[in-house]
């Protein structure tokens, strides 16, 4: 998905590793925003940014952790990863005003 | 608590049908209803609607908002193999943060040649 670039694409991790979800968008949008997808419970708000230095919690954000650096930047920690975590990790951005998100293509990340 | 339901969960037409998804809320501080269609990867983003009776069309696809009754649909005529795929129905709240959106869990459409 242009302009939106999630890495990695697939991780597995072991019970208690942690790992960082990297984030980056080359479109100077303001707003950044990390939700999970898990079957049968559709995209939920885990944390989001209305811009550098500014970050709030969303629905779900209990085990994660975010920074906001810099415009371009919004990495996601896992800090003692556990298999309720397993899930698809998307990564979204928004320009100023009341523009959409959209959507990188995803990090598929398996705890075991 | 704020919530975004969707109905149906999974629907299955033949190709030339056409189809209406549901979309109703309740949310505290509407801002926006965006819907987007998931196929393997990304959201892709079709509409977004913030005014009432005021239709949002895109070729076969078409949305329309009513704040009253809290609830949106999304008409696609003509259906094609091609618009097989999950399409999500998300809400944006105000708060000062357009990263703030409640998603419904999405109605999978299957359309079969």
């Amino acid at each position: 998905n242009a302009g939106v670039t999630q890495t990695p694409k697939f991780q597995v991790l072991k019970t208690g590793q942690s790992m960082t979800l990297q984030c980056a968008q080359d479109m100077n949008h303001e707003y950044m925003s990390w939700y999970r997808q898990d079957p049968g419970m559709g995209l939920r708000l885990i944390h989001y940014s209305v811009g550098a230095g500014i970050t709030d919690q969303g629905e779900v954000p209990n085990g994660y952790n975010v920074s906001r650096s810099t415009t371009e930047d919004f990495p996601l920690r896992l800090l003692s990863a556990a298999p309720s975590q397993t899930s698809v990790y998307f990564c979204a951005t928004g320009g100023r005003g009341n523009q959409p998100q959209h959507f990188g293509d995803g990090t598929r990340l398996s705890i075991l | 608590e704020d919530k975004v339901v969707q109905s149906p969960l999974s629907l299955v037409v033949h190709e030339g049908d056409t189809v209406t998804l549901n979309c109703s809320y309740e949310v505290t501080n509407f801002r926006s209803l965006l819907w987007y269609k998931q196929e393997k990867k990304a959201p892709t983003f079709l509409f977004m609607l913030t005014s009432s009776g005021i239709e949002k069309k895109s070729g076969r696809l078409s949305s329309i908002l009513d704040k009253k009754e809290l609830f949106s649909i999304l008409n696609i005529t003509a259906t094609q193999t091609g618009d097989s795929a999950v399409y999500l129905c998300a809400v944006g709240r105000d708060g000062g943060s357009q990263g703030n959106l409640i998603f419904g869990k999405g109605t999978k459409l299957s359309v079969k040649p």
